[in-house]
């Protein structure tokens, strides 16, 4: 059974940093792994997606890579803005599954 | 382009009673995937449908059901609400070709409450 974990749960840092957010899974027969941004109360935002075959996405100050035979992929925030602030979630899908297995995010709070 | 759309937005019931919440998918798009995400986690997958039958099932008891109708939209019923059904519920839809999974975009959720 694939799990996904999130490293760290919570993070606060202050505007224009750079920063890293770490995700995890167990099983690295993936088909893909995606990125969302969640607001409070809202739903889900598709950040960045990378397939199997890829090693990074990049959308303008985002970068995500993927190292599946380690199991981990990175989300990286380049020159953080008080409006990123949202939490973080990181899915997978595996190969042959219809569902996207989600961590439980990473809560990120950038301070003017 | 229309994106995933849910009703109703929030959702106030008591325990027992019973729920139906409803998603239109995107245009273009013939799959939607139903997830919970209680307070504080990550989503969790309810079922998928494709082609008007339901295409994966996760961990979730038979009181969780759904439909899918031929225009894609899709409906999550919900029988003898309980407590720990207050969650947001996410519907997400995509596009399935053979052999191809495709990405999921979201709704906005509904918010259900239970007392």
């Amino acid at each position: 059974k694939q799990e996904v974990t999130q490293i760290p749960a919570a993070l606060s840092v202050p505007e224009g940093e750079n920063l890293v957010l770490n995700c995890s899974f167990t099983d690295s027969a993936i088909y893909n792994l995606q990125w969302f941004r969640q607001d409070p109360g809202k739903g889900l935002t598709s950040l960045l997606l990378i397939q199997s075959s890829q090693r990074e996405q990049t959308s303008g100050r985002l970068n995500a890579s993927l190292d599946k035979s380690s199991g981990r992929s990175t989300l990286y925030i380049a020159a953080s803005q008080p409006g990123d602030s949202a939490t973080y979630l990181c899915a997978v899908r595996g190969t042959g599954r219809r569902a996207l297995t989600f961590g439980s995010g990473t809560r990120l709070q950038v301070q003017p | 382009e229309t994106g995933v759309t849910q009703s109703p937005t929030h959702l106030i019931k008591t325990r027992g009673q019973q729920v139906t919440l409803r998603c239109s998918s995107q245009s273009g798009h013939n799959t939607v995937s139903w997830y919970q995400q209680a307070l504080g986690q990550g989503p969790q997958f309810i079922f998928q449908y494709y082609r008007e039958e339901e295409n994966g099932r996760g961990n979730f008891p038979p009181r969780f059901s759904g439909l899918q109708f031929p225009n894609y939209s899709s409906e999550l019923n919900v029988n003898a609400l309980e407590l720990d059904d207050s969650a947001l519920y996410l519907c997400a839809s995509s596009l399935t070709r053979q052999g191809t999974y495709n990405e999921q975009f979201f709704g906005p959720g509904t918010r259900l409450t239970v007392l």
